[in-house]
């Protein structure tokens, strides 16, 4: 059982390049999501979905795209990279559904933006 | 303001000892969850306790267990008798409500170092 699958696990741009953190679950659950990681901030929500074809924003949306076309894959698109966006990325899934609604966390992907 | 805090960066505990990792948060849904995840250094997350608002004990997982303070809204990790293999890196996250199933809000953390 995979859990949840990032690729790739590193990466390192130049400003102004585009790129697709790719996210994969096997656990059909139904709530997806993308957070960053950065140095003294804990994670913080990028973008999530809670279901095929239905994505909002989380806390810090901009300069990311996300779309949800089936239940097992959540991709995160960067259209135009920039040094803010230096960062770990990690993608999660969860049940909707009450109680120790556990979030499962891929291994995480290490960007790096020149 | 903050939904989730943790105070204190980097915390030493003696291998065999207990320690306490401090996590307060803030909310005003009256239903909400809240989690511990560690993070060791090879970077994967790794939930390790529970507890939900309205749960009357406090959480227990083997050597881990979550100190609940409603009235003070504060969720302390306490792990007892130390390894060296808790070295890393502590988050306190939090839940909130029936209709927030999928936003998790973290603290910063707590980098645990455990003394041989």
């Amino acid at each position: 059982n995979a859990g949840v699958t990032q690729t790739p696990k590193f990466q390192v741009l130049k400003t102004g390049q585009s790129m697709t953190l790719q996210c994969a679950q096997d656990m059909n659950h139904e709530y997806m999501s993308w957070y960053r990681q950065d140095p003294g901030m804990g994670l913080r929500l990028i973008h999530y979905s809670v279901g095929a074809g239905i994505t909002d924003q989380g806390e810090v949306p901009n300069g990311y795209n996300v779309s949800r076309s089936t239940t097992e894959d959540f991709p995160l698109r960067l259209l135009s990279a920039a040094p803010s966006q230096t960062s770990v990325y990690f993608c999660a899934s969860n049940r909707g559904s009450s109680g120790a609604n556990v979030l499962t966390f891929g291994a995480g992907s290490r960007l790096t933006v020149l | 303001a903050q939904k989730i805090t943790q105070t204190q960066p980097g915390m030493f505990v003696q291998e065999k000892e207990a320690v306490t990792l401090d996590c307060t948060y803030d909310t005003s849904d009256p239903s909400y969850g809240l989690f511990w995840y560690k993070q060791p250094s090879s970077g994967e997350m790794i939930f390790l306790i529970y507890q939900g608002s309205y749960d009357q004990q406090n959480a227990t997982e083997g050597r881990y267990s979550l100190n609940f303070q409603k009235a003070r809204k504060s969720a302390n990790l306490v792990i007892s008798a130390s390894q060296l293999g808790d070295s890393a890196m502590y988050f306190c996250a939090m839940r909130e409500g029936p209709r927030n199933f999928n936003k998790f809000y973290f603290g910063s953390g707590t980098k645990l170092n455990v003394k041989p």
